[in-house]
């Protein structure tokens, strides 16, 4: 594709429900972020692949949340037992090099946890 | 850990003025310092990027300082215009050094009044 997708745009869950987040990097992109926003801060980082490999995974804030790119191309991000603090902009960021320059951000799931 | 502080938060200006926005960083480490543009509803897009062996860049209407022994960049936009409009964020990390971790600052919001 053009861009970096990500679906679904938007995600409505109730509190202890499980929610799973899907990336489409940009075809042959290496690197692939994610990253936590929330509302009126910059994105916090959660964790990092290089091609299959999850190089870093110290920002995820608990162990609810797993992440995964099994064929180094779509990345999906799970968060187990929503609970209301999880509630931000997810967002996916792509780039050409194993690094974290040059990043291409998708738009994001803004997630609501009720 | 790395920390990075932005200001302002807010910012308006004439269009045709100049605008400047300024961040510190706190690991003297740092060798990569994007700038981002965000606006409404839409991921961070990269405007400028600069590594710490240059002390300037410029793209045209904007461009990006580094200064190594005092820990700060600035983001310097001239000729603004409204499309100019956007939440602007600053980043630091230690590039190709094992953790790609981006390190962004809280946003600055910048108004271009026609």
């Amino acid at each position: 594709g053009a861009g970096v997708s990500q679906s679904p745009r938007y995600k409505v869950a109730k509190r202890g429900q499980d929610v799973a987040l899907r990336c489409d990097p940009i075809s042959g992109h290496v690197s692939l972020f994610w990253y936590q926003q929330a509302l009126g801060q910059g994105p916090e980082f959660l964790t990092y692949f290089q091609n299959e490999a999850q190089l870093d995974k110290s920002g995820l804030p608990s162990d609810r949340f797993f992440a995964e790119r099994p064929e180094g191309s779509v990345s999906t991000l799970k968060i187990q037992r929503t609970q209301q603090e999880d509630s931000a902009v997810y967002l996916c960021a792509s780039s050409s090099r194993a690094s974290n320059e040059k990043l291409f951000f998708g738009s994001g799931t803004q997630l609501s946890v009720l | 850990g790395e920390n990075v502080e932005q200001h302002p938060s807010t910012l308006s200006v004439q269009e045709g003025d100049s605008a400047v926005i300024k961040c510190t960083y706190s690991d003297s480490a740092s060798n990569y310092f994007p700038w981002y543009k965000q606006e409404l509803g839409k991921g961070p897009q990269l405007i400028i990027d600069i590594r710490s062996n240059v002390g300037e860049k410029k793209d045209q209407r904007i461009a990006v300082t580094l200064n190594k022994t005092a820990k700060h960049f600035s983001l310097h936009i001239t000729e603004t215009q409204p499309e100019d409009s956007a939440v602007y964020f600053c980043a630091a990390s230690v590039s190709g050094g094992g953790s790609e971790k981006l390190v962004f600052g809280k946003g600055t919001k910048l108004t271009v009044n026609p």
